[in-house]
């Protein structure tokens, strides 16, 4: 069966200081690969989506980055954090085999900028 | 631009009652429409997909409508029960499939 790994679950870093959260898939070849932010109370916003390996489309401009140096695996980064960038990540990957889109969460990352 | 709309207040029902959720959707005409549950602290998990030729989908205690005309789904639990407590999303596929884009959600609570 397919899982998804996220890591680390919680993390408080300081204002100026770089980010690194990893996603790796197992159980399927070839996934879309996706990361979700969602601040208090709020819904999920589209950060990044990969359709394969080093093909990234961002979908809003922001001070976070992303990369996929494997098939299933998928890194958020940040140089430089901000205090805006807290939030709760989350990872999510679907299959490109159906054409109805379901998606598989992580369990998240929580993110705090002091 | 593509917009999801969900009722942002929180919905309290008595445990045995129907829960029913609303979404609205705007500018766009989606071939599938999915409801995902989400508890404090966890990430989503896919409950339901309708597509745009069914009116209706029954999965146990849970029935999804979906109205293209109205650009409407709406979702129920029969038979409620203090679990169900957990926020419901709405989500739909832009156009080209890729990326799916959710709503803000609905809390619901049941109450034993």
């Amino acid at each position: 069966s397919q899982t998804i790994h996220q890591w680390p679950a919680t993390l408080v870093q300081p204002v100026g200081s770089p980010l690194s959260l990893e996603c790796t898939v197992e159980g399927t070849s070839n996934p879309n690969l996706y990361w979700y932010r969602q601040a208090a109370g709020r819904g999920l916003q589209l950060l990044f989506y990969s359709v394969g390996i080093g093909q990234i489309s961002s979908e809003v401009p922001q001070n976070l980055s992303a990369s996929r140096p494997q098939d299933r695996q998928f890194i958020l980064s940040s140089k430089k954090l901000l205090l805006s960038d807290s939030g709760f990540y989350l990872c999510a990957w679907s299959s490109t085999g159906t054409n109805t889109g379901e998606l598989f969460f992580g369990e998240g990352s929580r993110l705090t900028v002091l | 631009s593509q917009k999801i709309e969900q009722n942002s207040e929180a919905l309290n029902i008595q445990e045995g009652k129907t829960a029913t959720l609303t979404c609205n959707y705007t500018n766009y005409s989606p071939a599938y429409l999915q409801w995902y549950r989400q508890d404090p602290g966890r990430g989503p998990v896919f409950l339901l997909l309708i597509r745009e030729n069914e009116k209706e989908k029954r999965k146990e205690r849970l029935k999804v409508t979906f109205d293209t005309t109205l650009k409407q789904s709406l979702f129920h639990i029969t038979a409620s029960q203090p679990a169900d407590s957990a926020t419901y999303l709405c989500a739909l596929p832009t156009t080209g499939g890729f990326k799916t884009i959710f709503g803000a959600g609905t809390r619901l609570f049941v109450k034993a």
